[in-house]
């Protein structure tokens, strides 16, 4: 079975700061990595995804992921964020072609103060 | 991206009444959808994969008797929460995969309460 931890549950950050989010999977075969984003009162958004190829992936609004396979991590990181990345962080993964459901981490609750 | 809707977003209901709960894909086609049950301050968990025509597949430990699923076309799939009880108190979210592609777009969710 998959399962995913992210490690930091809250994060409190200034305007400018960088960010990273740590992301660990437990599955013994290949996966396929996403992240998500939850801005409040809307539905989950994707981020950016990994399937294959160059493990540094570039999302949108200036986030990237990078997949280290022998770390099992997909950590999240902007170098520069903004009060609009206010939001819950869902790192997720799945299996196969990417047509199976999502095994979710906890998310992480990202406040960004001005 | 594509949108997904669902309907309603809100509900009450008495413990022993049954609740349906829509999932709409407004632009697109989905193979595959997905239900989600997320609980206060915790991550969103899998309860079945439904395919067009075909039987959901519900995850372990999900009931398939109190949680029916419906995937009645291509653009609508239907959960219905049978004599429910407060426990099944939740935030219930749905996602699609549309025909072709490996993401899943999520619906906006729908906050169940059972009194």
């Amino acid at each position: 079975a998959q399962s995913v931890s992210q490690h930091n549950h809250h994060v409190i950050l200034s305007e400018a700061a960088s960010l990273e989010l740590g992301c660990n999977y437990s599955y013994g075969g290949t996966v396929n990595l996403f992240w998500y984003v939850q801005y409040p009162g809307q539905h989950l958004q994707l981020l950016l995804k990994y399937f294959s190829g160059d493990p540094l992936v570039k999302g949108i609004k200036g986030f990237e992921a990078e997949f280290i396979k022998s770390k099992f991590s997909f950590n999240l990181r902007k170098p520069s964020v903004q009060w609009s990345d206010t939001a819950e962080y869902f790192c997720a993964v799945n299996s196969g072609g990417g047509a199976d459901g999502l095994t979710f981490g906890k998310g992480t609750h990202l406040i960004i103060q001005p | 991206g594509a949108v997904v809707s669902q309907h309603p977003s809100r509900v009450i209901c008495k413990s022993g009444t049954s609740v349906k709960i829509e999932c709409r894909s407004l632009d697109f086609q989905a193979t595959t959808m997905f239900w989600y049950r997320q609980f206060p301050k915790q991550s969103l968990m899998l309860m079945a994969t439904s395919n067009e025509g075909s039987k959901a597949t519900y995850e372990q430990g999900v009931e398939k008797d109190k949680f029916l699923i419906n995937h009645a076309s291509l653009t609508l799939s239907t959960l219905t929460v049978t004599s429910a009880h407060p426990e099944d108190s939740s935030f219930y979210i749905c996602s699609e995969l549309p025909r072709g592609t490996d993401t899943q777009y999520f619906g906006p969710g729908t906050r169940l309460t059972v009194l």
